[in-house]
């Protein structure tokens, strides 16, 4: 079974950084681009970030681009986004999700996670 | 980027059909098939419904459909059911940003 776990998020002053990360299991998780999703509370979602299944190319959203990393880790199976320079609209649910087909990376996201909450406030 | 187009809600009664629009540009929905189709109920997470403009993932129900033409994408969902009450969400690939986008979400209310 496909499973998806994101942890990390957690109150954060603005300007401040945070490290989220995603654990996947059930699938062969080197052979998957993975892409994180968010979508701030009572709105609607929001694309943040993408890394391909080998890592060597990576995308980002206009608004996070310069301030936030994507990475991937297929020794542990997880996947990584820093944020820095956090602003209040970065506060969000933060998805991370699985690309549909082995080797592609379509934006078409077939798994998502639960969701980690980051809140961004003094 | 600007999020793709969407009607705000709409509403059908069951058994009904209704298509639910993305509008786009020349950067987006206009110029990529890489468009996929999303539905969340709430507190959930989001469910991939349709990638690549029309086709459906295994498991998912033959009352979903979608199609382009232009820059506007299209989700055709037929036979409503009470369960089809939800959001749904378009996406597409840009080259605004060489990053994806997504519209702003319909509402769909079973009446």
């Amino acid at each position: 079974e496909v499973q998806l776990v994101e942890s990390g998020g957690g109150l954060v002053q603005p300007g401040g950084s945070l490290r989220l990360s995603c654990a996947a299991s059930g699938f062969t998780f080197s052979s998957y681009a993975m892409h994180w999703v968010r979508q701030a509370p009572g709105k609607g979602l929001e694309y943040v970030s993408a890394i391909s299944s080998n890592g060597g190319s990576t995308y980002y959203a206009n608004s996070v681009k310069g301030r936030f990393t994507i990475s991937r880790d297929s020794s542990k199976n997880t996947l990584y986004l820093q944020m820095g320079s956090l602003r209040a609209e970065d506060m969000a649910v933060y998805y991370c999700a699985r690309e549909l087909a082995v080797g592609a990376t379509k934006g078409h996201l077939d798994y998502w996670g639960q969701g980690t909450l980051v809140t961004v406030s003094s | 980027q600007s999020a793709l187009t969407q009607p705000a809600s709409v509403s059908g009664s069951p058994g009904q059909s209704i298509t639910i629009s993305c509008t786009g540009t020349s950067s987006d929905v206009g110029s990529y098939d890489l468009v996929s189709w999303y539905q969340q109920h709430p507190g959930k997470a989001p469910k991939l419904l349709i990638y690549d403009v029309s086709n459906r993932p295994s498991g998912v129900s033959n009352r979903f459909s979608g199609s382009k033409s232009g820059s506007t994408a299209s989700l055709t969902i037929s036979g409503l059911q009470a369960e089809d009450e939800a959001d749904y969400y378009c996406s597409s690939y840009t080259s605004s940003s060489t990053s994806w986008v997504f519209g702003g979400g319909t509402k769909l209310t079973v009446l």
